[in-house]
This record gives C-alpha cells, sequence and structure tokens, in this order.
C-alpha cells in the first residue's frame, strides 16, 4: 500500500461542535505532518510527528489537538473553531532518514 | 533560514511546446530541493528531487529540473506541454539537519496553464 489516505474528504462544522480529521498511511513511515492549505498558497505546516511523539508543533492555536496512536494513524481534533479556519487541510508523511514527502487528499474543511 | 522563490505566478504555454517555471534557492549549506504539483481539490505529489549528483534530475510524468549551484536555481522544464499537465506547482526547500527535525518550506506556487 503505497497511499496516504485522508477521511472524511470534505466536513462541515459550526463554531461550538467537536470533529476530528483522520489520517492513515500503511508504508511504514515514522514522519508524519499535519499542513493547512488556503487556496492557491503553499501549506503551512502545522504539526510534526516522529515515533509516534510530537516533535514540532508551529505555534497553532490549542483549538487544534493532534494524537499519533499508532504508527499508522494520524488524527487531527477540532474544536471550537473560527471561520478563518476553513482550508485544505493535508496530511504528509515520510521515512525519517529520506527527504520526500507523500501527501493524501485532504479534507476540505468549512466552519460555518 | 532556508527559502524558495517562484517568480511566476503563472505561466502560459502551447500544448506541445516546452514549459519551464522557474524556482530559485536561498540556503545555508548543501540545498535539498523539491518540486510538487498540485491537481485541483487534490493534495500534493511528488514529482522531482535534487539531494546531490547529477544536476539534471528526471522525474515523475516526463519533467525534470536543472540545479543550477551558480545561478542558485532549480527549474522545471518539461519537452513537450500536455494539457493535462494544467496544476499548481510548487518548489521546496527542506530546512532541519534529519530525521524529526525535517520541514519543508515551499515557495508561492505556480500555476501552469496549457492551451490545447
Amino acid at each position: 500500500d503505497t497511499e496516504v489516505t485522508q477521511t472524511p474528504k470534505h466536513l462541515v462544522m459550526g463554531m461550538t461542535n467537536k470533529k476530528s480529521l483522520k489520517c492513515e498511511q500503511h508504508m511504514g513511515h515514522r514522519a508524519m505532518y499535519w499542513y493547512k492549505q488556503k487556496a492557491k498558497k503553499p501549506p503551512e505546516l502545522m504539526f510534526v510527528y516522529s515515533y509516534e511523539k510530537l516533535s514540532i508543533n508551529e505555534s497553532v492555536p490549542s483549538r487544534f489537538s493532534p494524537e499519533c496512536p499508532n504508527s499508522s494513524l494520524l488524527n487531527l481534533h477540532l474544536h471550537a473553531l473560527q471561520p478563518e479556519d476553513s482550508a485544505l487541510y493535508l496530511c504528509a508523511t515520510a521515512v525519517l532518514a529520506a527527504h520526500e514527502q507523500f501527501f493524501g487528499p485532504g479534507t476540505r474543511l468549512t466552519v460555518l | 533560514a532556508q527559502s524558495v522563490a517562484q517568480p511566476e505566478d503563472q505561466v502560459n504555454v502551447a500544448e506541445g511546446n516546452p514549459l519551464t517555471v522557474k524556482c530559485t534557492y536561498s540556503v545555508s549549506g548543501n540545498p535539498y530541493l523539491f518540486w510538487y504539483v498540485q491537481y485541483p481539490n487534490r493534495g500534493l505529489q511528488f514529482l522531482l528531487k535534487y539531494i546531490t549528483g547529477d544536476n539534471l534530475v528526471k522525474g515523475s510524468y516526463g519533467f525534470e529540473a536543472e540545479f543550477n549551484k551558480s545561478q542558485t536555481s532549480f527549474h522545471l522544464k518539461k519537452p513537450s506541454a500536455l494539457v493535462s499537465d494544467s496544476a499548481l506547482y510548487f518548489c521546496a526547500v527542506r530546512e532541519g539537519y534529519g530525521g524529526a527535525t525535517n520541514k519543508l518550506i515551499f515557495g508561492t506556487g505556480t500555476l501552469l496553464a496549457v492551451q490545447p
């Protein structure tokens, strides 16, 4: 399996809702990333996990809470989001010793 | 800090003509450079990378890139453009010292439009 999968594809939520985004891979990659991307802009790094431990947090607001329960799964828990958080959320994975990252198709999030 | 610049927001080319998407970099130390492509409503797809070695790097879908140290450039090229190449292209540089500290720093992106 050479894919990174993300669910759901689309998510609409209100500002008081709690929801989660899921990312899954079975390539044995031990580095996993969350990015936020606005339309026609480059991805912005949010979090990096290495061996299931959080190694980088790019000063992301606490309303975004990442979790890496095992080496195949990466979650992003969302709570009390703002309309400006509407974006495409991308998951990526990489072999730690290598360089390139492999991206999932993303979750299109709309916050009302 | 490492950075890349993509000077063109959009590149227009006729199908069958050669295409070039420009990228310049600013790094301390050896550059690790990448090209990614993003089709509408999709994630990013890895095209190619330069780590070391030959200055001409070949990648997926017939794309190649030329690393030029004196001009600090890493331009993406294809000899004959296809309409299906129309997409958003990102140049990126690796920041970090390996392992868990690796981060990709992306350029602003170039929209490639190939006209039939």
